[in-house]
Order: structure tokens, then sequence, then C-alpha cells
């Protein structure tokens, strides 16, 4: 069974430009979370969607955005990019709906943003 | 709200000598656990979890870890280290009264092992 697979593996953008990072979950997998890494504030979720609606969503600006598509395809925006933005972002898939039972989540490899 | 504290951002141990992690938490209600491993360049690979069955969970990779509630602990431990063990560990949890699967880690702790 494939893993999570996230695109791009690297990107390079200007600040100020806009960048989208697409997910792809584990087969039969609905439950798809966005995570940013940082080295200075480590792990940080930014959001959850499920059957298409974001159901949680962590303590982003608005300029990070996310949506989710009927095959549980999952896509994350980030306009007018700052420098801060740089970093690993990483995509989980679980086969639970949120709140039911034990949320174990299957990272991707991430994708890899850097903010010139 | 929910934390994680990994004491000790960088853990050294010779080959075969005892691995041990730390970790504590913060929840308010009896929570789900989790540890994750992460090799440079790589996702979160997820080595074991916690949710209530039995406090001494077996994991991947020869790591197990003991969920003590009385010291709101889940440290991971392996009883000889592997070269390959060399990696950053991730301790999380999620509350069982959240109403998504949002992960908080912690801080992750960097093990080297040495030959």
């Amino acid at each position: 069974k494939a893993g999570v697979t996230q695109t791009p593996r690297y990107l390079i953008k200007t600040r100020g430009q806009q960048v989208t990072l697409s997910c792809s979950p584990i087969s039969g997998h609905r439950s798809v979370s966005w995570y940013q890494q940082t080295p200075g504030q480590g792990l940080q979720f930014l959001f959850e969607y499920f059957s298409e609606t974001q159901r949680n969503k962590g303590n982003f600006p608005g300029r990070f955005s996310g949506r989710q598509f009927s095959n549980s395809r999952s896509e994350m925006n980030v306009s007018t990019l700052e420098l801060g933005d740089s970093a690993l972002y990483l995509c989980a898939s679980s086969l639970r709906p949120p709140g039911q039972g034990s949320p174990e989540a299957f990272f991707g490899q991430g994708t890899r943003l850097t903010v010139v | 709200a929910q934390s994680v504290t990994q004491l000790g951002s960088h853990v050294s141990v010779s080959e075969g000598a005892l691995v041990l992690l730390r970790c504590n938490y913060s929840s308010s209600v009896p929570p789900y656990l989790f540890w994750y491993v992460q090799y440079p360049n790589q996702g979160l690979q997820l080595l074991l979890k916690y949710t209530s069955a039995a406090t001494l969970v077996k994991g991947i990779n020869g790591f197990e870890a003991e969920f003590k509630k009385s010291e709101t602990s889940f440290h991971l431990t392996k009883p000889s280290a592997h070269m390959s063990d060399a990696a950053e560990y991730f301790c999380a949890v999620s509350d069982l009264g959240q109403a998504g699967t949002a992960l908080i880690f912690g801080k992750g702790t960097t093990l080297s092992v040495s030959s």
C-alpha cells in the first residue's frame, strides 16, 4: 500500500509570492492534517480536513489555508510568503474520522519550502 | 491546554547501551500518546502508541514505552542501541476530548549513537 505522498519535495519561492503544496493520503484514509516544522518552533499543527471539511485549525494567520477534494487529496496554500514561512511542511493521513478512536497519523516525507 | 515536555534535547549513547528518552505530558484526561522518529530529510515514522489498552507498549525496531499516569510520563526505551537508531525522536499527545486528530509534539530529542 502506498504511503502518504507529498509534492513537490523541495520548493524555492520569493517573498510575497504564494505557494500551493499537495498531499495524497494513504488509500482509504479520509482525514488529512498539515503540520509546519521549523528549528525554532518545532512541529506545529496547521489544520485538519475530513470529508472535504476543515475540522480543526491551529494558530496560524489567515495566509495559510487548505482544502480537501472528494478523493481525499489535500492542498495547502500560503499567500504573501514571508521569510519565516521557510519550513518543512508535513502532511499526515488517518483512517479514523476526527474524534473517533485513536488518531494514529501516518506522515509523508514533507515539502521543504525555502522563501528567499 | 495540552503540552508535552521532552527532557534533554540531545542524548548520546554507545552502541549496545540502553536508550532512555524522556517524555512528560500535561493532560486533564487520559490521552493518546505517541512516539515518532524522524531521520534527516524524512517525514515522521510512528514508533509506537498508547491508547489505554496496556501501560507497556511495544513498538517497532525494539523500542517500547511505559505509560505512568501517576508521573504523567511516557518514556521511550530500547535495551541495546544500534547505530541505525541515530535520529530525532518526538513524543506527541492527542486529547480524547479534542474533536480532531491534531497532535501536540514535544521539541524533540536527537539521539546520537557512537561505536
